[in-house]
């Protein structure tokens, strides 16, 4: 079936830290890739999605790239800021479904 | 342009009630769609509704209903209320093809069961 798995969290950093957060999916042809970030008491918020392998999505200086050959669709920043502490979704769609199937979250803290 | 609009954002109902959740669809967006996050089983597709059809569902049981009307607002109801039902409910609707197919997302209807 289709899955997302994430890294688990927390994962806490130091404001201007690299980041990365690991995301790797199995499914049946080619579906969308998407990364969702959600405050405390919020709903969730689209940051970045990639439609084909090889598309980069970037947005508010995250950037994550969907690599067929190792089925996995990385969450990287180069400098992290304390504003950046939220959860973070990775999810996918199939091609024609308009149904999401997310990983289970990973929570980032980040500290001045 | 108005998000994803859902009301009401927070509630308490007792074991056995009913309750009706309300959603609001970005203008122009005629899918829509719902789903339960709690921190135990994370976020989890329930239900979506294009044109007033339901076209998915997911796996859960039948006390989870919902229906989409002619101006694209849906509604979910849950009947029955057991205190497992306690989680974040959060409505999604879906940009048109030509316009990038995203999915966005209202900010959520908190239901608390007692």
């Amino acid at each position: 079936g289709n899955s997302v798995t994430q890294m688990e969290g927390p994962v806490t950093l130091s404001e201007e830290a690299f980041l990365t957060i690991n995301c790797t999916y199995t499914a049946t042809g080619y579906p969308s890739l998407f990364w969702y970030v959600q405050y405390p008491g919020e709903g969730l918020q689209l940051l970045l999605k990639a439609t084909k392998a090889d598309d980069k999505g970037s947005n508010k200086g995250f950037e994550a790239t969907y690599r067929k050959e190792t089925t996995s669709f990385h969450l990287e920043k180069g400098s992290v800021q304390v504003s950046d502490s939220a959860v973070y979704f990775c999810a996918l769609s199939r091609r024609g479904y308009n149904k999401l199937i997310f990983g289970a979250g990973t929570r980032l803290a980040v500290h001045p | 342009k108005a998000g994803v609009t859902q009301t009401p954002r927070y509630l308490i109902k007792t074991r056995g009630q009913q309750v009706t959740l309300s959603c609001s669809p970005i203008s122009g967006h005629r899918s829509v769609s719902w789903y339960q996050q709690t921190p135990g089983q994370g976020l989890q597709f329930l239900f979506e509704y294009f044109s007033e059809t339901q076209r998915n569902k997911g796996n859960f049981p039948g006390r989870f209903s919902g229906r989409q009307f002619s101006n694209s607002r849906s509604e979910m109801n849950v009947s029955t209320l057991e205190l497992g039902d306690s989680a974040l409910y959060l409505c999604a609707s879906r940009a048109p093809r030509d316009s990038g197919n995203t999915i966005y997302f209202g900010e959520g209807s908190w239901l608390t069961v007692v």
